[in-house]
């Protein structure tokens, strides 16, 4: 299966301020998601992130908040813009290796403190 | 609107037993997957085992098997010979076929007594 390298893996910020995720991937990949996981929560898709096109964002996450990009097959980002102690989560970056029925798999997250 | 039902937000299991996870589930999409993944305290999510819609037969992982019941719409898993290992949060998700996108139960957290 496809290796999955997120950064950072942790991060605390402060209010107001943006972050952006790194996820790198060892192989071409032909779909790729975000995931947020709010404190005790489960995950919750924020977008799709296609390839040389704008996000598909889900409803309830909105561009200008989530800001995603995704130059290449290999490789995307997430934006957590003008953060809030609401935006405290993991964030997870998930991949589809191509083919029917072939599984997601996930980064290890990034963990997210908001002051 | 896909949704995934996880009725039992924690279970306990002593080492060595047989427990069984529910999951529910409704769409009604006639293509699609079905899963089991596991989140340790570490947070990365581990694919447990899956299952394709099509397929009548039961998939098995080791010590890991489901019950699908499609008519049901049901999808348990069955953990044989528990281990101090298996202690993680076990989330059931629901894949549809023609986007891969994964909506996800709430989550049951098995604890393994020793």
């Amino acid at each position: 299966s496809a290796v999955i390298s997120q950064k950072p893996s942790r991060d605390i910020c402060q209010r107001g301020t943006s972050l952006t995720i790194q996820c790198q991937v060892d192989s071409q990949v032909t779909m790729m998601f975000w995931y947020r996981q709010q404190p005790g929560q489960s995950l919750t898709l924020i977008a799709t992130a296609n390839q040389g096109s704008e996000a598909t964002y889900e409803s309830g996450f909105v561009i200008d908040k989530f800001p995603i990009s995704r130059p290449n097959l290999t490789f995307s980002t997430l934006t957590v813009s003008n953060m809030s102690p609401e935006d405290s989560s993991i964030y997870l970056c998930s991949v589809v290796q191509g083919g029917d029925n072939q599984p997601q798999h996930f980064g290890d997250g990034t963990r997210l403190s908001i002051l | 609107a896909q949704t995934v039902t996880q009725s039992q937000p924690e279970m306990s299991v002593q080492e060595a037993e047989t427990v069984t996870l529910s999951c529910t589930y409704d769409t009604s999409e006639s293509d699609y997957y079905l899963f089991w993944y596991k989140q340790p305290p570490s947070r990365q999510m581990i694919l447990v085992i899956r299952q394709e819609a099509y397929k009548q037969q039961n998939a098995t992982e080791n010590r890991f098997s489901v019950n699908f019941q499609k008519a049901a719409k049901s999808f348990s898993l069955k953990i044989s010979d528990s281990q101090l290992g298996d202690a993680a949060m076990y989330f059931c998700a629901y894949r549809r076929a023609r986007d891969d996108k994964i909506i996800f139960g709430k989550g049951t957290r098995l604890h393994i007594l020793p």
